[in-house]
C-alpha cells in the first residue's frame, strides 16, 4: 500500500518569506500527486497537480508553484508568502492498488501560519 | 456551477439512525467518486470509493451512484458519536488527471 511523508507538519513563517514544503511517495511508482490546502472551516482547494515527472498543472494563480524533480517526490514553493497563504496543505497521491482500483491517499499535513 | 457541490450542513442525526449525505457534480464525464472523512486538524482518510453505478456496501457504510443524475451519496447506518466528522465527496477523471472535492458536509452524531 501507498505510504505519504510529508513535512514539516507545522511552520510559522513571516510574510515575505520563502516556502518549501516537500512530499514523498512509497509503495507505488508513477502517481499522480496533488497538492491541496484547506483554510480554518473550508473545503479543499486544489493548487497543483502532476501526472509525470516535470509535468505540473496549476489550478488557482497565486504565488506559489510547485515542483516534481522525481517520480515520487512533489514539492510545493513560494518566493514570499503572503498572509493569506495561511492553511493546511495537504500532499496527496493517486495510485493504483494491486486491485486495479486508483486510490487517493492524503499525507499528514503541513499546517503553514504566516504573520 | 460548482464542480462538486454538497450541502455543507451541520447534519444532525441521533445516535442508531442512518445518516444521509449527498453530493452531485457538474462533469458528465467523470469516472470515480470517493468520500473522505476528516476529523478536526486531521487529514482526509478514505472511506469508500464507487465507479459503477448502483449500491457499494462496506459494513456500516454505502455508496450509491446515479450517473445520469450525476448524484452520488454515502450512507451510514447505526451512527455513532465517533461518526461526528466532515464528510467530503471527490471526482475524478482519468483524462483530466484532476480530483475534486466538493466542501464537505459536516456530520454531528448526539447521544
Amino acid at each position: 500500500s501507498q505510504t505519504i511523508h510529508q513535512w514539516p507538519a507545522t511552520l510559522v513563517q513571516p510574510v515575505g518569506s520563502p516556502l518549501s514544503l516537500e512530499c514523498t511517495v512509497e509503495g507505488t511508482s508513477n502517481p499522480n500527486l496533488y497538492w491541496y490546502r484547506q483554510a480554518a472551516g473550508r473545503g479543499l482547494q486544489l493548487l497543483f497537480y502532476s501526472v509525470g515527472i516535470g509535468q505540473i498543472s496549476s489550478e488557482v494563480p497565486q504565488n506559489l508553484s510547485a515542483s516534481r524533480p522525481q517520480d515520487r517526490q512533489f514539492i510545493l514553493s513560494s518566493k514570499k508568502l503572503l498572509l493569506s497563504d495561511s492553511g493546511f496543505y495537504l500532499c496527496a497521491c493517486l495510485g493504483k492498488q494491486h486491485t486495479g482500483a486508483n486510490v487517493l491517499t492524503f499525507g499528514a499535513g503541513s499546517r503553514l501560519t504566516v504573520l | 456551477q460548482k464542480e462538486v457541490e454538497q450541502n455543507s450542513g451541520p447534519l444532525s442525526v441521533p445516535e442508531g439512525a442512518i445518516a444521509s449525505l449527498n453530493c452531485t457534480y457538474s462533469d458528465r464525464g467523470s469516472q470515480s467518486f470517493f468520500w473522505y472523512r476528516q476529523y478536526s486538524g486531521k487529514s482526509p482518510e478514505l472511506i469508500m470509493f464507487i465507479y459503477s453505478n448502483g449500491d457499494k456496501e462496506d459494513g456500516r457504510f454505502t455508496a450509491q451512484l446515479n450517473k445520469a443524475s450525476q448524484y452520488v451519496s454515502l450512507l451510514i447506518r447505526d451512527s455513532q458519536p465517533s461518526d461526528s466528522a466532515t464528510y467530503l465527496c471527490a471526482v475524478f477523471r482519468t483524462s483530466y488527471g484532476k480530483l475534486t472535492f466538493g466542501q464537505g458536509t459536516i456530520l454531528t452524531v448526539h447521544p
